[in-house]
């Protein structure tokens, strides 16, 4: 497609469980993001790859929180054992080049 | 560690009134400035940037940012708002040379027709 695309775009989990959200980066983009916003914040940065390395994640809350683009294409967040403050949407952006970036719709968890 | 504050939280606005949206970061060395903006239920979209040059830059709809170092501001303006505008903005600030944007907590704006 022509944006950058995340599933799924709802994410219900129980407290406890672990879970796993994909984003798809625009065709050809080198950067790629994570971010997380909770209510009525803005989004705060989780991680960064180039290509398929991890050069930055230095915003991951903690060790439950992994995060890997083995190809240089898709990425997946995994979230581990997911607590209510985990509680968000997710959002993936991607970038020819930083520091501009083209989000997509976001993947939003609710950990009950 | 950076931050950006957006004052205003929620703006109420009616057609053809003027707008203008305050945005302030705290780091002091070369930035790299964006305002996003996100419709209801869609995703971020980038409004406008500046990285160089003349301080005030125009975006897309009509908006408009001017860059003043002097008060580390990135301001949003657009003379006549329209009823589509109603959205959330967001500022984001880029450290010169890091890969993340900082964002601030964002300003809803509703235009009343």
């Amino acid at each position: 497609g022509a944006g950058v695309s995340q599933s799924p775009r709802y994410k219900v989990a129980k407290r406890g469980q672990d879970v796993a959200l994909r984003c798809d980066p625009i065709s050809g983009h080198v950067s790629l993001f994570w971010y997380q916003q909770a209510l009525g914040q803005g989004p705060e940065f989780l991680t960064y790859f180039q290509n398929e390395a991890q050069l930055d994640k230095s915003g991951l809350p903690s060790d439950r929180f992994f995060a890997e683009r083995p190809e240089g294409s898709v990425s997946t967040l995994k979230i581990q054992r997911t607590q209510q403050e985990d509680s968000a949407v997710y959002l993936c952006a991607s970038s020819p080049g930083v520091p501009e970036a083209f989000f997509g719709q976001g993947t939003r968890l609710t950990v009950v | 560690a950076q931050s950006v504050s957006q004052h205003n939280h929620h703006v109420i606005l009616s057609e053809a009134a003027s707008l203008e949206l305050g945005c302030n970061y705290s780091y002091g060395g070369t930035v790299n400035l964006f305002w996003y903006v996100q419709y209801p239920g869609q995703h971020l979209q980038l409004l406008l940037k500046y990285f160089s040059g003349d301080p005030l830059v125009k975006g897309i709809k009509g908006f408009e940012a001017e860059f003043i170092k002097s008060k580390f501001s990135f301001n949003l303006r657009k003379p006549s708002v329209q009823w589509s505008d109603t959205a959330e903005y967001f500022c984001a600030v880029n450290e010169d040379g890091a890969n993340n944007l900082f964002f601030g907590t964002g300003t809803r704006l509703t235009v009343i027709p």
